[in-house]
């Protein structure tokens, strides 16, 4: 089955760019979508399709994805950025499988 | 905007058959190119992706959870079931019900989520 790799925690002083990292066999042939999750809240997608962002997500977060490694860029960190960031691909074996990878907690 | 609801006991016992629902309101369960999905996330870890069903019955699960897992649908109460048999302690997690959109084959990201019900198992 495939495997996702994140660094548990990413920390970061306010207003300054985070990078958390995102690492699979090829993920740059994939499609990589990102999830924050505060304390007692459900995910919320804040990018897919490797750099996309939902309407209401500010434009500080942003994607990249190459080669083995998937990375998600926010910029200007708010304290209010706090929280588990996890990534996600899809793949088709074994059996349609949606992956997730262990997740980042950001500090900031 | 859609909401996802899920509901089901807060409790269950070793190896016994959990039960959960997750029901749609402000949209529709039959739209192309979303299908409905759960994951569930124990306490103080990640999040593990148990299954999907489409709005005619197809359904994907998770391959460690394959044989204790079944999904249906219920489109004219635009709700969505997960049974998950033989529950162990390890089987306790925060459940989830989630929308996929479905952009291409290989782009399926969960879009909107539930809020999430804990479900205890314990005797």
């Amino acid at each position: 089955s495939y495997v996702l790799t994140q660094p548990p925690s990413v920390s970061v002083a306010p207003g300054q760019t985070a990078r958390i990292t995102c690492g699979g066999d090829r993920i740059g042939s994939k499609t990589v979508h990102w999830y924050q999750q505060k304390p007692g809240q459900a995910p919320l997608l804040v990018v897919f399709d490797d750099y996309d962002r939902p309407s209401g997500i500010p434009e500080r977060f942003s994607g990249s994805n190459s080669r083995d490694t998937a990375t998600l860029i926010i910029t200007n960190v708010e304290a209010g950025d706090e929280a588990d960031y996890y990534c996600q691909v899809w793949s088709s074996s074994p059996d349609h499988s949606y992956v997730f990878g262990p997740g980042t907690n950001v500090n900031v | 905007q859609l909401q996802l609801q899920e509901s089901g006991p807060g409790l269950a016992k070793p190896s016994e058959t959990l039960s959960l629902t997750c029901t749609l309101s402000g949209g529709s369960i039959t739209t192309s190119n979303y299908y409905w999905a759960w994951i569930r996330q124990p306490p103080g870890k990640g999040l593990e992706w148990i299954g999907t069903i489409y709005h005619t019955g197809s359904t994907f699960y998770s391959p460690s959870l394959k044989s204790r897992v079944t999904m249906s649908i219920d489109t004219s109460k635009s709700q969505f079931s997960l049974e998950l048999n033989s529950l162990t302690a390890a089987d306790t997690a925060t459940f989830y019900c989630a929308r996929v959109r479905v952009a291409a084959t290989h782009r399926r990201w969960f879009d909107t989520w539930g809020q999430g019900t804990l479900v205890t198992v314990s005797s």
